[in-house]
């Protein structure tokens, strides 16, 4: 069953305005890694976390690991039409398997 | 990031047939390959993990027989659809890991992914 839990599900926003998304999770990851997908297209993976409290920039986005490892947050900053798309956050159960979060989709108003 | 990518990018077929789809990293050595499936507006499920050279480790649910995994090289995972029938339609995404690919081991890379349609 679902590990992660994503949210929001959805955003509708105003270009250049900033986003947020988050994830939890009951369990303890070692990993966190942010990725986003475009429609008909894989996700493509954006930030990676390995630390507790680790924060971590690339360009426009921040994301940090949550001290207790069990969650992880990603802003956006000034939105612009690409960034429109589906975000997932995803963590490493155990030394193989990624579990995805259930996405927020982001759609912004030009 | 490391280049991974998939063929084809879609696929049509009739019922019954097979389907192969292929899956390379391109810049990198990837030692575990991972296959997705993913349904309209929903998470990627994780079908299967293969190790070079090793046998695939299938999800519980997953029908190994149906859908048969080959990692014969480090740069080369194929998904094989079985006797493909239309609940089969979906859309298919491979992803590779492997040193160098990365700042870490554990950064996994996704292909483009292949949409199969079965009629």
């Amino acid at each position: 069953g679902q590990q992660l839990n994503q949210s929001p599900q959805s955003m509708f926003i105003q270009e250049g305005e900033d986003v947020s998304m988050n994830c939890t999770s009951s369990s303890i990851f070692n990993t966190w890694l942010w990725y986003k997908q475009d429609p008909g297209e894989g996700p493509v993976l954006l930030i990676a976390l390995y630390k507790a409290g680790e924060l971590t920039s690339n360009g426009r986005l921040t994301a940090q690991f949550g001290i207790t490892r069990k969650d992880s947050f990603l802003n956006i900053s000034a939105s612009i039409p690409s960034d429109v798309g589906i975000y997932f956050c995803a963590g490493y159960l155990g030394a193989q398997k990624l579990v995805f979060g259930q996405g927020t989709r982001l759609t912004i108003n030009p | 990031g490391a280049v991974v990518s998939q063929h084809p990018s879609w696929v049509i077929c009739k019922s019954g047939t097979s389907v192969k789809i292929e899956c390379r990293s391109l810049d990198f050595q990837a030692t575990t390959m991972f296959w997705y499936r993913q349904f309209p507006k929903q998470s990627l499920m994780l079908m299967a993990t293969s190790n070079e050279g090793s046998k695939a480790t299938y999800e519980q649910g997953v029908e190994k027989d149906k859908f048969l995994i080959n990692h014969a090289s480090l740069t080369l995972s194929t998904l094989t659809v079985t006797s493909a029938h239309p609940e089969d339609s979906s859309f298919y995404i491979c992803s590779a890991r492997g040193q160098g690919a990365g700042r870490s081991y554990n950064e996994q890379f996704f292909g483009p992914g292949t949409r199969l349609t079965v009629l």
